[in-house]
Formats: C-alpha cells, sequence, structure tokens
C-alpha cells in the first residue's frame, strides 16, 4: 500500500500569515488531491492534480503537484479564520482507490 | 458538483444490535462507492469498496461478516454493522465516484454517519 506524509499534523496561527502543507510519498500516483473536511461532515474536494509540476490556484490557495508526482504542497496566503478545517491529501491508486494522508488540522486564530 | 446522502447521520446503538447505513447517489449512477471509516482526530480509512451488482472488495484486516456491504442499485449502498460494539463507535464515510470525471477519478463523499455502540 502506497503512503502519504502530511505535515504538519497540526498548525496554528494568526489570521493574515502564510502557511504551507506538505504532502509526500515515496510512490508515484497518477493524480493526487486535496479535501477540506469540517466537524461531523464528509471531505470536501478542493483541486485534483494531475501533471507533474502543475500549479493550480483557488483563490489564496495554491496547490502544487511535484515533478516526480511523489509530491504535492498546499500554500495559503494571508489566511483568513474561515481557512480553519482538516485539510487531507489523496493520492490515486490502482482501482480508483484513494490513499488518504493522516491530514493537517489547521487553525486561524483572529 | 454531485450530491452524494447518507443515512441516518448519527444513530446510537446497544452492544450486539445491527445497525445498517445507506449512502445514496442523488444526481448520478454510481457504479462503484467507497466505504471509509475515520476515527477521531484521525484521517479516514478506505474500508471496502463497493460495486454494483458484485461482491465487495474489503480492505486487509476489516472482517467482510462484521461489515456487510450490499451495492444493490446504481444509487444505492449499504453498510451493515453486525453485532456492533463500542469499538466499532467511527464515523462512517462513503463516496462515490462519478463516471462522467473522464480522465481524472471523481469521488464526491456523503456527509458521515456517526454511530455510537453503548
Amino acid at each position: 500500500t502506497q503512503l502519504l506524509e502530511q505535515s504538519p499534523q497540526f498548525l496554528s496561527i494568526q489570521e493574515g500569515e502564510n502557511l504551507t502543507v506538505y504532502c509526500n510519498s515515496s510512490s508515484v500516483f497518477s493524480s493526487l488531491q486535496w479535501y477540506r473536511q469540517e466537524p461531523g461532515e464528509g471531505p470536501v474536494l478542493l483541486v485534483t492534480v494531475v501533471t507533474g509540476g502543475e500549479v493550480k490556484k483557488l483563490k489564496r490557495l495554491t496547490f502544487q503537484f511535484g515533478d516526480a508526482r511523489k509530491d504535492s504542497s498546499l500554500h495559503i496566503t494571508a489566511a483568513q479564520p474561515g481557512d480553519t478545517g482538516l485539510y487531507l491529501c489523496a493520492g490515486i491508486q490502482g482501482a480508483q482507490k484513494l490513499v488518504f494522508g493522516q491530514g493537517t488540522r489547521l487553525t486561524i486564530n483572529p | 458538483g454531485a450530491v452524494v446522502s447518507q443515512h441516518p447521520s448519527w444513530v446510537i446503538c446497544k452492544s450486539g444490535t445491527s445497525v445498517k447505513i445507506e449512502c445514496r447517489s442523488l444526481d448520478f449512477q454510481a457504479t462503484t462507492m467507497f466505504w471509509y471509516r475515520q476515527f477521531p482526530k484521525q484521517s479516514l480509512m478506505l474500508m471496502a469498496t463497493s460495486n454494483e451488482g458484485s461482491k465487495a472488495t474489503y480492505e486487509q484486516g476489516v472482517e467482510k461478516d462484521k461489515f456487510l456491504i450490499n451495492h444493490a442499485s446504481l444509487t444505492l449502498s449499504t453498510l451493515t454493522v453486525t453485532s456492533a460494539h463500542p469499538e466499532d463507535s467511527s464515523f462512517y464515510i462513503c463516496s462515490a465516484r462519478d463516471p462522467r470525471g473522464g480522465r481524472t477519478d471523481t469521488q464526491y463523499f456523503g456527509p458521515g454517519t456517526r454511530l455510537t455502540v453503548l
């Protein structure tokens, strides 16, 4: 089973600061997804990256897929309290299965 | 985007009873659905892959006789936790694969079901 290491697992910062969350693996994934999950709810897809080196932007969120398709990062600029939540990366394995990282619990303090 | 529902959203049961959780894709047909379990402050762990009209494929370490999965139609999969015990208490989440996603695999997640076994 391919494993995804996500870091940091917990992050608490002040409103307005920037942050980066990392998702690393020793294996290659055909594509990688980032989700955000609120307490008591299912994960919601933020983005899918498919091509090595690909960069996608979603407002203040920037997602990058590593050139070798083994790692990815999520960068948030000028974080806001509304960004608080659990961020999950997930790699696509064969047979359509998603392999999730451990998650990063992000808290943005006003 | 596509919508996936789960029912019930939460359930409390006594130890030894069985609980059925439903997962429905509301606006698309899903030939494949997935069941996950999430313990507090942890990530999602895939339990099984449910394929319409065939037997589910279980992940290593998941007891198929305890977690019965039925995918009788293209819009409904059910997970039955048989003879539930307190250690089965968890957040159960399903997802449905939208075949219209093309090259990229798109799974839509349900809102989850909180199971508490007393």
